[in-house]
């Protein structure tokens, strides 16, 4: 069955410092995409970042990047030069392709603290 | 700009009353989504539709249904409304690229008295 899972209830780090936040996934489908969101405690869901499953190399975004490890199953955020700003919840999604009708399911998301 | 709109920003129903929740997409997509999102659990998929009039069960649709009739529209129904239901709702809605990420409503906090 779909599942997505983000171990990390809570994580602080130091303003300028990097970060990763662990998700793992499981899915028979080998056609399927991996997402992350930035939730703000203003509740909007933010786009951050895309891994395709036959994307070769990993996704970056400015200072997002994806440390995808397709054999073990895992799609870590990592954020470089953490920011005050980046002080959220994150959540891990996985979206099925055609034959699961494009289903989409969150982990339990991991909420980051930055210190300043 | 594109929009999902939900009906409400916050209701409040009593126990045992039929609840209707409503969302509108405005981007001509195919795949609408409804999740309930509680805090430790994350968001967590109730139902979900490709096409008009399809539907399908996400991972938690016990005491919940939809409605999908027009492509635009997609309905939360909750027949019985139980105080286990007192949420956030979000709606959802994307193309059928799988590339393509989902676009939000703003939520529904449903207290269920």
């Amino acid at each position: 069955a779909q599942k997505i899972t983000q171990t990390q209830p809570g994580m602080f780090v130091q303003e300028k410092e990097a970060v990763t936040l662990d998700c793992t996934y499981d899915t028979s489908d080998p056609s399927y995409g991996l997402f992350w969101y930035k939730q703000p405690s203003s509740g909007e869901m933010i786009f951050l970042i895309y891994q395709g499953s036959y994307d070769q190399q990993n996704a970056t975004e400015g200072r997002y990047s994806l440390n995808f490890q397709k054999a073990r199953k895992s799609a870590n955020l990592v954020i470089s030069a953490s920011q005050l700003g980046d002080s959220a919840m994150y959540f891990c999604a996985m979206r099925e392709g055609y034959t699961g009708g494009f289903k989409t399911i969150f982990g339990a998301g991991t909420r980051l603290f930055v210190k300043a | 700009d594109v929009k999902v709109t939900q009906s409400s920003r916050y209701l409040v129903k009593r126990t045992g009353e039929k609840v209707f929740l409503e969302c509108v997409q405005d981007m001509d997509h195919e795949n609408m989504f409804w999740y309930r999102q509680d805090p430790g659990l994350g968001l967590r998929l109730i139902y979900f539709s490709y096409d008009v009039k399809m539907k399908e069960k996400g991972d938690i649709p016990e005491g919940y249904s939809v409605s999908r009739e027009k492509k635009e529209r997609f309905s939360l129904i909750l027949e019985s409304a139980s105080t286990n239901q007192t949420s956030m709702y979000l709606c959802a809605s994307s193309s059928t690229e799988i590339n393509e990420k989902l676009f939000f409503g703003s939520g529904t906090q449903l207290s269920v008295l």
